[in-house]
C-alpha cells in the first residue's frame, strides 16, 4: 500500500526559529513535492525534486529551502520562520512525470 | 498548465451518481486531465486521469469530450464519505499540476 508520511501533524514555532518539516515515502518514487495550502488560495507548489540531490523551485519558493539526500526523504526548511508562513504543508510523491501524486496527511504549522 | 473552471459547489443525493464538470478549453495536446479530491483535514487523494479516451477505475469514471475542452468526473453511487473538494487539473505531468479552488461536493442523506 502506498504511503507518504510527514513528521508532525501539528507544529507551533516562534518567529525567527529554524523549522524542519520531514517527509518520507516508501514507494521508491523519483519525484517528491512540497506544497502549502491556505484558505482561498488552493495548493501552491513550493519546491519539487526529481532525483536525489536535485531540486527545482515551484511557484512560491521564497523563504524556503529543501534537502533530498536520500530517495525516500524530502525535507522542507524554513530558515527563519515568519508569521506569514503559518499554513498547512503537504508533501507528495510520484513515480514518474506523468503519474499521479500521492499525498501525505499534512502538517499544520503555526508561527507565533 | 491549462486553466480549468469548475463550479464552486454541488449537491448530490446519497446513492445517486455525482457528475462533476470541468472546463479546460485551452488544454494543449500533451496535457492530461487529472482529478483529485480532498476530504476535510486530509491530504488530497488521487482519483483518476486521462488524455483523450474515457477512463474508469474502481473509484470513478472520467469522460473527456472529443475536442478535449471539457470533462466530467462521475462517481456512480455517491456516499456520504464522498463529501469533499474535487480538483480538476490539466497538466503535462506531475511537475505541472496547479491545484485551483475545486468543487465542494456535498452528498446529502
Amino acid at each position: 500500500d502506498v504511503k507518504v508520511t510527514q513528521s508532525s501533524r501539528y507544529l507551533v514555532k516562534r518567529t525567527g526559529e529554524k523549522v524542519f518539516l520531514e517527509c518520507v515515502q516508501d514507494m521508491d518514487h523519483e519525484n517528491m513535492f512540497w506544497y502549502r495550502q491556505d484558505p482561498g488560495l488552493g495548493l501552491r507548489l513550493i519546491y519539487f525534486s526529481y532525483d536525489v540531490k536535485m531540486k527545482e523551485k515551484g511557484d512560491i519558493p521564497e523563504g524556503y529551502s529543501v534537502s533530498r539526500e536520500k530517495k525516500e526523504r524530502f525535507s522542507l526548511i524554513l530558515e527563519s520562520a515568519s508569521t506569514n508562513q503559518t499554513s498547512m504543508y503537504l508533501c507528495a510523491s510520484s513515480l514518474s512525470r506523468a503519474d499521479e501524486q500521492y499525498f501525505g496527511p499534512g502538517t499544520r504549522l503555526t508561527v507565533t | 498548465d491549462a486553466k480549468t473552471t469548475q463550479p464552486p459547489s454541488m449537491d448530490c443525493a446519497e446513492g445517486r451518481a455525482a457528475n462533476l464538470p470541468c472546463n479546460h478549453s485551452t488544454i494543449s495536446g500533451n496535457e492530461y486531465v487529472y482529478w483529485y479530491r480532498q476530504i476535510h483535514s486530509q491530504g488530497p487523494q488521487y482519483i483518476i486521469h486521462g488524455l483523450k479516451n474515457n477512463e474508469t477505475n474502481e473509484m470513478a469514471s472520467l469522460i473527456i469530450t472529443e475536442d478535449r475542452k471539457s470533462s466530467t468526473l462521475i462517481l456512480p453511487h455517491a456516499t456520504l464519505r464522498d463529501t469533499a473538494v474535487y480538483y480538476c487539473i490539466a497538466g503535462a505531468g506531475s511537475y505541472q499540476l496547479t491545484f485551483g479552488k475545486g468543487t465542494k461536493l456535498s452528498v446529502i442523506p
